[in-house]
């Protein structure tokens, strides 16, 4: 099955500084890859996604690129706000594209 | 407005009861999934439904059970509970029509807390 690898588990930047969480993902055949922010008591909801056939998609402050060759995807969030603190957790899709493997998560602090 | 609940929010039990958390969704989305969240382990796939009468294992799925009898519902049941069953479970849906040719937005529920005592 589909194995899904995210760096680091914490991070901690000053507001105003990019920030950059890693994931690294194991089946190839994978095409579908989500990003999720999670506040502290909240549902985890989506803040962007990007598909096999796409290497970058923008929105706004955030963005997301995929490197297919190796296996690896990254969320990179440019001028940081406090509110932009939360738990992130990137995703992969298995063959069908339904069942979504998470990644172990990532704390981001904002620092005013 | 449609949307996917859960009920209840938070739960107490004792060890060895039996439990049904709920999760109903009125987007008429064909996937449902279940998922705990622990602390040190992100989300973790239990169970899951890609129709109705069509359920299947996920990660975690040892003493839980789902039935799927309609689209709207996928009813989360511990047979027994154990302390380790204490945690945060979060409910989700998609559209995407099984085998999809590309995978689709899940939309989470807004969690029920688990306490096994």
């Amino acid at each position: 099955g589909e194995n899904v690898e995210q760096h680091p588990s914490t991070l901690s930047v000053q507001e105003g500084d990019s920030a950059v969480i890693k994931c690294t993902y194991s089946d190839s055949a994978s095409n579908y890859f989500p990003w999720y922010k999670q506040e502290l008591g909240k549902r985890p909801q989506l803040i962007i996604d990007i598909r096999s056939n796409v290497g970058e998609k923008k929105d706004q402050r955030i963005a997301v690129t995929l490197n297919k060759t190796a296996k690896h995807f990254s969320l990179h969030i440019t001028e940081t706000q406090p509110e932009d603190s939360a738990v992130y957790f990137c995703a992969a899709t298995e063959w069908t594209g339904n069942m979504l493997t998470f990644g172990g998560g990532t704390r981001l602090m904002v620092k005013p | 407005d449609a949307e996917i609940t859960q009920s209840p929010r938070h739960k107490i039990t004792e060890t060895g009861r039996q439990v049904t958390l709920a999760c109903h969704q009125t987007w008429n989305h064909n996937n449902m999934f279940w998922y705990r969240q622990d602390l040190g382990h992100g989300l973790r796939l239990i169970h899951y439904s890609y129709g109705v009468q069509d359920t299947n294992k996920g990660e975690v799925s040892d003493g839980y059970s789902v039935s799927r009898s309609n689209t709207e519902d996928l009813p989360l049941t511990l047979e027994s509970a154990a302390s380790s069953q204490t945690s945060v479970y979060f409910c989700a849906s998609s559209d995407n029509p099984f085998p999809g040719p590309v995978g689709d937005t899940q939309y989470f529920g807004p969690g029920t807390r688990l306490t096994v005592l």
